[in-house]
């Protein structure tokens, strides 16, 4: 049970390059969200969805798309990379009845140049 | 606006000794209370939670107490243990309106207990 995972682990970008990050999850959960961890800022919800075709802003959206085509894929895309986007990304799921857990990734670790 | 304040930003604890993370929140439409625990290189995951119509909940050397009318709540660990070296997050969200998941996360945590 592979849970959710993210790709890539690691990248680096330069300014103005455009990049996508990718989340799948096969629980079979109708909620799915990003968000970002920057020190001193804890983790900060970036955009969700609450099934296929329904997205929403969170707390920091600026800079950022989703899209959320099938229930297990939720991309999440930079179109112009700005270093004010070096973070750490989290991808996260959970039953939309919720069943009290939110399933996290392990984490795309971001370099804007 | 930070809607959920944490702290201490760090933390060291001997092996033995008690932990102790505070946070506060705003938002009165918030019924559901959650600690998450993330190590190095890893995604936070569920510790242990709470909601409102209890004062205090206890899941092994983890306790959450919670204090309603101050809008406060904090994380005990007792007999810390070196393992629970990590960071430590606390959240709340509504659980009223579908949004339960849209978690609100203070800004954590770090546990270093010592031997």
């Amino acid at each position: 049970n592979a849970g959710v995972t993210q790709t890539p682990k690691f990248q680096v970008l330069k300014t103005g390059q455009s990049m996508t990050l990718q989340c799948a999850q096969d629980m079979n959960h109708e909620y799915m969200s990003w968000y970002r961890q920057d020190p001193g800022m804890g983790l900060r919800l970036i955009h969700y969805s609450v099934g296929a075709g329904i997205t929403d802003q969170g707390e920091v959206p600026n800079g950022y798309n989703v899209s959320r085509s099938t229930t297990e894929d939720f991309p999440l895309r930079l179109l112009s990379a700005a270093p004010s986007q070096t973070s750490v990304y989290f991808c996260a799921s959970s039953y939309r009845s919720f069943s009290g857990e939110l399933f996290f990734g392990e984490g795309s670790r971001l370099t804007v140049l | 606006q930070q809607q959920v304040k944490q702290s201490p930003q760090s933390l060291i604890v001997q092996k033995g000794g008690i932990s102790i993370i505070n946070c506060a929140y705003e938002n009165t439409a918030f019924d559901y209370f959650p600690w998450y625990q993330q190590f190095p290189g890893k995604g936070p995951a569920l510790l242990i939670a709470i909601r409102p119509d209890v004062s205090e909940k206890k899941e092994g050397r983890f306790t959450i107490s919670f204090n309603k009318s101050a809008k406060q709540f904090s994380l005990h660990i007792m007999d810390s243990q070196p393992g629970d070296s990590a960071t430590y997050f606390c959240a709340a969200s509504s659980l009223r309106g579908g949004t339960a998941s849209k978690l609100t996360f203070g800004t954590g945590t770090r546990l270093q207990v010592t031997l």
